[in-house]
């Protein structure tokens, strides 16, 4: 069965520090791959999608970044955070061509301070 | 105007009561619609999937899609404590097209 990993849980980080979450997918090949970030009380914005191995596309243009060096992983980067970067990261993948929707993981939750 | 537009809530409902969820879209080509179930501090779950118009029912849960009006609802029967949760709709174009999110709905059931 397929399976997501997202790590860490929490994170506080200071202004200014480097960011890097990493997601990686278990049981499938070729995912889709997707960071979304959310804001408490607000929906999903969707920051970065990618079909293939470095096929990054960016949805939002900010001061983070993404690179999916294999496969299955998926990298969310930031050299310099902002407090405006705190939130809910979440890591989702989707069949290529397929239609059951997205499989999310559990989420890191950053705090800049 | 949002593409999605989802009532933010907070909604609380007692105990065994029926819970009616409900987004609007403007987009007329989505014909993808899912809802997702998301509690504190966890990712999104997928709760139930249709494509284009009409209903899905999945033991509590029931899913309708009105085309025609550009409305899905989340129907929750006998509802529980354990349905406390936000509930995001979600649609797309197409089978494994972007998903477009609306903002959440949270819920509170109460025993």
């Amino acid at each position: 069965s397929q399976t997501i990993h997202q790590w860490p849980a929490t994170l506080v980080q200071p202004v200014g520090s480097p960011l890097s979450l990493e997601c990686t997918v278990e049981g499938t090949s070729n995912p889709n791959l997707y960071w979304y970030r959310q804001a408490a009380g607000r929906g999903l914005q969707l920051l970065f999608y990618s079909i293939g191995i470095d096929q990054i596309s960016s949805e939002v243009p900010q001061n983070l970044s993404a690179s999916r060096p294999q496969d299955r992983q998926f990298i969310l980067s930031s050299k310099k955070l902002l407090l405006s970067d705190s939130g809910f990261y979440l890591c989702a993948w989707s069949v290529w061509g397929g239609g059951y929707g997205y499989t999310f993981g559990s989420g890191t939750r950053l705090t800049v301070v | 105007q949002k593409e999605v537009e989802q009532d933010p809530g907070p909604l609380s409902v007692p105990e065994g009561a029926i819970v009616s969820l409900n987004c609007t879209y403007s987009n007329s080509a989505f014909q993808y619609f899912m809802w997702y179930r998301q509690y504190s501090r966890k990712g999104p779950e997928l709760l139930m999937y249709t494509y284009s118009s009409g209903n899905k029912e999945d033991g509590r849960f029931t899913a309708q899609v009105d085309k025609s009006s550009k409305y899905i609802s989340l129907f929750i029967r006998d509802s529980q404590p354990s349905d406390s949760a936000t509930y995001l709709c979600a649609m797309s174009l197409n089978q494994g097209g972007k998903l477009i999110f609306g903002q959440g709905t949270e819920l509170s059931v109460k025993p």
